[in-house]
């Protein structure tokens, strides 16, 4: 089975500051592991995805995440937040043998201060 | 290109009522998926399909039903709904097949049983 855990429910930092949104994750096949944001009342949108190519994965708007196999990590980072970034983000793994469903971290609630 | 189409988008409900909520996508994607998001839970994998006539249960499964008699098409019944099912419901669809590609999710239907 796989999983994904969000080591932060809430996030709050000031704009123009780094951001880093943790993700630890529990694969016993080759994972895909994806971000997806979530501004608030609206649908979700993918970030970035990583499907075993390099291991820095470059995203929309900034963002990146690098896998990190021996600490089983996919940490999400931006070097400046923008007030814009607020929002809610979402760990995520698929694998083939769930028929490539996702299964979803619980979030991580993102707050930009001026 | 209308992508992966939800209806209704609100609804309510009483206890006991039964009704489907309607996905659609019109990107000739083998992969189909219910989810539901409640708040500090992230996204439930619900019921998911990988291809016309096949579907299997995910997570939380039980009250819901799923046919996927088209590739277009992936509908969720709730037989006899409870208040327990208050719930934003996302459908999503990917391609799948040869390796895990984005998952494109609809706007969402916010479901209220009373």
């Amino acid at each position: 089975a796989q999983s994904v855990t969000q080591l932060d429910s809430h996030v709050s930092v000031s704009e123009g500051t780094p951001v880093l949104l943790r993700c630890n994750y529990s694969s016993s096949y080759s994972p895909s592991l994806f971000w997806y944001v979530q501004h608030p009342n609206k649908g979700l949108q993918l970030l970035l995805k990583y499907t075993s190519a390099a291991t820095l994965v470059k995203g929309i708007n900034g963002f990146e995440a690098e896998f990190k196999k021996s600490e089983t990590s996919f940490h999400l980072t931006k070097p400046s937040a923008h007030m814009s970034d607020a929002a809610e983000y979402f760990c995520v793994v698929s694998a083939s043998n769930s028929g490539y469903a996702l299964n979803f971290g619980k979030g991580t609630s993102l707050l930009v201060t001026p | 290109n209308a992508g992966v189409t939800q209806t209704p988008k609100f609804q309510v409900l009483k206890t006991g009522q039964s009704m489907t909520l309607q996905c659609a996508q019109d990107m000739n994607h083998e992969y189909m998926s219910w989810y539901r998001q409640d708040p500090g839970m992230g996204l439930r994998l619900i019921h998911y399909s990988v291809g016309a006539g096949i579907t299997d249960q995910g997570e939380v499964p039980n009250g819901y039903n799923v046919s996927r008699s088209t590739t277009e098409d992936f509908p969720l019944r709730l037989l006899s709904a409870a208040p327990s099912q208050t719930s934003v419901y996302f459908c999503a669809s990917s391609r799948g097949q040869g390796g895990v590609t984005e998952a494109f999710f609809g706007q969402g239907t916010r479901l209220t049983v009373v």
